[in-house]
């Protein structure tokens, strides 16, 4: 699976939208790119995936980039309770197993 | 729908003693299985994953081992715990071969004293 490139941390004002990046420039076609959230203590959650379209669903929005060694998952209007760290993950399809998780970034949302 | 379940939520255990964590998922079949622990403050690191029953893929070495019985139950065990076993224990299973999205239980945090 590529490796992904993300800030370690960010801050958010309630509200407001978050943008978090992240960067997958050794990103193959057949890759996709996942996004995950943890929040304290609890285990990681789904939030969007994609493979070179951008992406919506209730959670969030996922753009990625023409060339597809970036992306950015979007929060359009952040809460208290979306503080977490937020994981991309980029893995192809079929009968790739493996999953494996970097170290995130840790948004805080501040009132 | 399916459901996933990983007991127990917390255990406290004295160095030495053996371990043995439980994962059910429930409402899926052949699904892939996944070991992960968390240390205070760090990341995820996969410790173990497995495509089918008696399949088990270890990720890194160490005190740990994980089986699977039957096709929807994962267990993680140690002879003896060691005090760097304490973490943040999460199973989660994903359908194969599928691009589909991993689902975690709530996890159970270990304490080794």
């Amino acid at each position: 699976d590529a490796k992904t490139t993300q800030p370690p941390s960010m801050d958010c004002a309630e509200g407001r939208a978050a943008n978090l990046p992240c960067n997958h420039s050794t990103i193959s076609g057949n890759e996709y790119v996942y996004w995950y959230r943890q929040i304290h203590s609890q285990g990681p959650q789904y939030i969007i995936h994609g493979l070179k379209n951008n992406e919506t669903n209730e959670m969030a929005s996922l753009i990625i980039t023409e060339d597809r060694k970036s992306s950015t998952l979007i929060l359009p209007h952040a809460t208290l309770r979306d503080t977490a760290v937020y994981y991309c993950i980029v893995r192809a399809g079929g009968s790739n197993y493996k999953l494996t998780f970097g170290k995130g970034t840790l948004l805080t949302v501040n009132p | 729908s399916q459901t996933i379940h990983q007991w127990p939520a917390t255990l406290v255990q004295p160095v030495g003693s053996p371990l043995s964590l439980e994962c059910t998922v429930e409402g899926t079949s052949n699904p892939n299985l996944y070991w992960y622990r968390q240390a205070a403050g760090r990341g995820l690191q996969l410790l173990f994953y497995s495509v089918g029953i008696g399949q088990i893929s270890s990720e890194v070495p160490q005190n740990l081992s994980a089986s699977r019985p039957q096709d929807r139950q994962f267990i993680l065990s140690s002879k003896k715990l060691l005090l760097s076993d304490s973490g943040f224990y999460l199973c989660a299973w994903k359908q194969g071969s599928t691009n589909t999205e991993a689902f975690f239980g709530q996890g159970t945090r270990l304490t080794v004293v």
